[in-house]
């Protein structure tokens, strides 16, 4: 069964530029979980989408969105970039949502690097 | 909001047997304990997953004491390429609703030949 997969891997943008990152979860799972993990912050949880429907968001400010399709891919998309949006920005899928389930082991997928200028 | 406390790093020879302890006082009920691992520049790998006692996998086992307020996830006769970074989670739940997995600073893991 295929894994996590991530595109694009690595991107280089410029301050104010938007970017849209996508993700495929792993055949079957209907959630899909957003993190942006930086040196200084860790790894932190950005959105949580499942069957179509944003269940959970972390504190990041609304210039940071997603959206998921009826195939459970998803899209993360960050506009008017910062500085500090460059981080390594992961992907995870799991079967189910957290939200009703606590056993909910999430596979990630190997990120996308984004850089900002 | 920290849910998790571990040691930043430790350093272990290889062949000898590793044990990461976790504190996680505040627990929920219906929380599962949750360690991952990640290697550089990847994302994080489940290892294992347990309630409570003990649980053991091909890779790992997971202690957990009877009142859940710790864990302590052990690591048989380690090589170099166990060498990452071992993230210990429990969930979270901000509101009503909602769910998170909050990974903590983790514990750097060096491997020593």
């Amino acid at each position: 069964k295929a894994g996590v997969t991530q595109t694009p891997r690595y991107l280089i943008k410029t301050r104010g530029q938007q970017v849209t990152l996508s993700c495929s979860p792993i055949s079957g799972h209907r959630s899909v979980s957003w993190y942006q993990q930086t040196p200084g912050q860790g790894l932190q949880f950005l959105f949580e989408y499942f069957s179509e429907t944003q269940r959970n968001k972390g504190n990041f400010p609304g210039r940071f969105s997603g959206r998921q399709f009826s195939n459970s891919r998803s899209e993360m998309n960050v506009s008017t970039l910062e500085l500090g949006d460059s981080a390594l920005y992961l992907c995870a899928s799991s079967l189910n949502s957290g939200v009703a389930f606590s056993y909910n082991e999430q596979f990630f997928g190997p990120g996308t690097r984004l850089t900002v200028l | 909001l920290a849910k998790t406390t571990q040691p930043i790093s430790m350093d272990s020879y290889e062949g000898q047997e590793v044990n990461i302890t976790c504190s996680h006082n505040n627990i929920a009920t219906n929380d599962y304990i949750t360690w991952y691992q990640q290697f550089p520049s990847q994302g994080p790998r489940f290892i294992i997953q347990g309630y409570k006692t003990k649980v053991t996998n091909e890779v790992a086992s997971l202690f957990i004491p009877a009142d859940r307020k710790s864990s302590t996830l052990s690591l048989p006769r380690v090589s170099l390429s166990d060498t990452a970074v071992y993230y210990c989670l429990v969930g979270d739940r901000p509101g009503a609703g909602s769910y998170q997995l909050t990974f903590g600073k983790g514990t750097k893991l060096s491997v020593i030949p």
